[in-house]
């Protein structure tokens, strides 16, 4: 168990509709990190938060966007989903966040399907 | 476009032999390269290498970093069925993207 934590586990939906994913880090870590992963692409860096900011990004969508609270827990949103988006979505955290990715401990993952 | 290449992308061997698994970039700006095992589900991290040469173990496997020739190796010796998972690379370019290798699947049949 890493210590990350993410709701829902499974979650289907039907193309179109807009989905919240959360991500609990690790206590005392203060960087979020989203990733999807699909079998086509593999895992692809969408975005990462710093103490509430965002500090880099990947490939992430304009129909995605994130945040991250002042209780550092963070927020994928996706809308207007296809059936592309069905991926497994990773959350991971680390204690620093500045220019330096460094040791990520990953979530469990939430499994959206989109039919 | 950055990118990172990984070979072979499925191995499978026996108990107690001895793989290497490699892994080339192609990243503007890099900084670091990070090494992953992912089992059924998340990613563990293994190896973080920013420095030429400089061997990195942990236990039975090891991992090393050639910046001139923009590769990286993962070497695990003697292998057990628990290091059956697919093995993961990604390069870091100064925290402005960190992309990852397809991965390469170990099974390690007893």
């Amino acid at each position: 168990d890493s210590g990350v934590t993410q709701t829902p586990k499974h979650l289907i939906t039907a193309t179109g509709q807009r989905v919240t994913l959360r991500c609990s880090p690790r206590s005392g870590d203060l960087s979020v990190y989203w990733y999807q992963q699909s079998l086509d692409q593999g895992l692809q860096f969408l975005i990462q938060y710093y103490n509430g900011e965002e500090r880099a990004k990947g490939n992430i969508l304009e129909r995605f966007s994130a945040q991250q609270f002042p209780d550092l827990h963070s927020e994928l949103n996706l809308s207007s989903l296809e059936l592309g988006d069905s991926a497994l979505y990773f959350c991971a955290s680390s204690v620093g966040g500045g220019a330096f990715f460094g040791e990520q401990f990953f979530g469990p993952g939430t499994r959206l399907t989109v039919l | 476009e950055d990118k990172v290449v990984q070979s072979p992308l499925s191995l499978v061997v026996h108990e107690g032999d001895t793989v290497t698994l490699n892994c080339s970039y192609e990243v503007t700006n890099f900084r670091s390269l990070l090494w992953y095992k992912q089992e059924k589900k998340a990613p563990t991290f293994l190896f973080m290498l920013t420095s030429s040469g400089i061997e990195k173990k942990s236990g039975r496997l090891s991992s090393i970093l050639d910046k001139k020739e923009l590769f990286s190796i993962l070497n695990i010796t003697a292998t057990q069925t628990g290091d059956s998972a697919v093995y993961l690379c990604a390069a870091d370019n100064y925290g402005q993207n960190f992309v990852f290798g397809p991965g390469t699947r170990l099974s390690v049949l007893p």
